[in-house]
This record gives C-alpha cells, structure tokens and sequence, in this order.
C-alpha cells in the first residue's frame, strides 16, 4: 500500500499570509494526487486533482504543485473560511489513501 | 444540482449487521464510479470500497474486505455497502463520493461528497 505523510500537522497563521502543506507519498505517484479541505461537521471537498488542477468553483489562492512523491498545497492570501482541515489522497491505485491531514486555524 | 444522501446508519451491537444506502440525482449516475469513505470519531479519512459505473469491477480495503460488500443499482440510482460482522472500530461517519469517468477530468478523484451517514457500533 502507499503511505501518505503530511506536514507539518498543524498550522496557525493570519488572514493574507501565505500557508504551505506538503504531502509525501512512499513510492511515486505521478500526478495522481489530490488536495481536499474539510470542515468540522461537513464532507470533504475537493481542491485540487492531478496534483495541479484546480477543481470548478474553487478560488484560485488554491494551488498546487509536485510529482513522483513530493507534492505542495499552497493558500495564497489566506481568507477567513480557509480554516479546516487539509488532506492529500493519492488516486495512483488500490487501496486509495488518504494523509492524516493538516489543520489550519486561523490567527 | 448533484447530490449523494446516504442513509441507514445508526446504533449496532458488535457482531451485527447493517446496510447503507446512497441515493445520487442530478447527473447521470450510470457514467460514475462511486466509493464509500470512512471517518472514525476524530479521525482522518479511510477509503473502504469502490464500485465501477457498470459493478464490473469492486474492490475493498483490507480492514472491511470479507465483512463488507458494495453493490449498486442504475436503475434506482443508488449504491449499497452491506456490513456484517461489525466491530467497535467501524464506528464511523460513512461517507458515499462519486468518482468522474476517463472523459470527464478529475477521474480517479471524489468531486461530490454525501452528507455522511453514522453508523455506532456498541454494546
């Protein structure tokens, strides 16, 4: 099975800062990489597939980046309603995992 | 407006046995994949079971392979996840999520998520 890492585990930062999550797969995965943010009481929702590509309708402060194993979320400008908690999921084959997520709170 | 509603959770004693169901509208369910996500009180996310669009393929994580089965319906639109053997450790919001086809970007990724069912497992 491939094993997601995510760091760090948790990040508390202000509104407008910059915040960055990496994700670290344990063999390579291409692209096949996504990026979900969840809230308390809600389902996840998908930000990024394919490792760099923005899902509909989600706000373009959303990035990311990375291949093989190492791979980057960035929160450009982060707003109020970024708050929750971050997880990559690799989509490279069975069975699919997920990272233990990273929760960003805001300052 | 797409939308997966999962029901049929609730409060089972170990040992017993409980069925999800996951009703999608809004998009045409026959062209999707769908896949049952976990989350213990708590916790993060598990992935548990996969279904292709035409049931021609399933497959199944390890902590549920043998106690769990996934089915679907195209007709009614709905999947199924039949739990038997419950333990306290499948305590755990069940979440259903659809996964694009080859021709629709986003394949092999959830882009629409249930509102999660509850399923407690407890004496």
């Amino acid at each position: 099975d491939i094993q997601m890492t995510q760091s760090p585990s948790s990040v508390s930062a202000s509104v407008g800062d910059t915040v960055t999550i990496t994700c670290r797969a344990s063999q390579g995965i291409t692209t096949w990489l996504g990026w979900y943010q969840q809230k308390p009481g809600k389902a996840p929702k998908l930000l990024i597939y394919g490792a760099s590509d923005l899902q509909s309708g989600v706000p373009s402060r959303f990035s990311g980046s990375g291949s093989g194993t190492d791979f980057t979320l960035t929160i450009s400008s982060l707003q109020p309603e970024d708050f929750g908690t971050y997880y990559c999921q690799q989509a490279n084959g069975f069975p699919i995992t997920f990272g233990p997520g990273t929760k960003v709170d805001i300052k | 407006e797409v939308q997966l509603v999962e029901s049929g959770g609730g409060l089972v004693q170990p040992g017993g046995s409980l069925r999800l169901s996951c009703s999608a509208s809004g998009f045409t369910f026959s062209n999707y994949a769908i896949h049952w996500v976990r989350q213990a009180p708590g916790k993060g996310l598990e992935w548990i079971s996969f279904i292709s669009s035409t049931d021609s393929i399933r497959y199944y994580g390890d902590s549920v392979k043998g106690r769990f089965s996934i089915s679907r319906d195209n007709a009614r639109n709905s999947v199924f996840l039949q739990m038997k053997s419950l333990r306290v450790e499948d305590t755990a919001v069940y979440y259903c999520a659809r996964e694009p086809p080859v021709a629709v970007s986003a394949t092999g990724f959830f882009d629409s998520w249930g509102q999660g069912a509850l399923v407690t497992v407890s004496s």
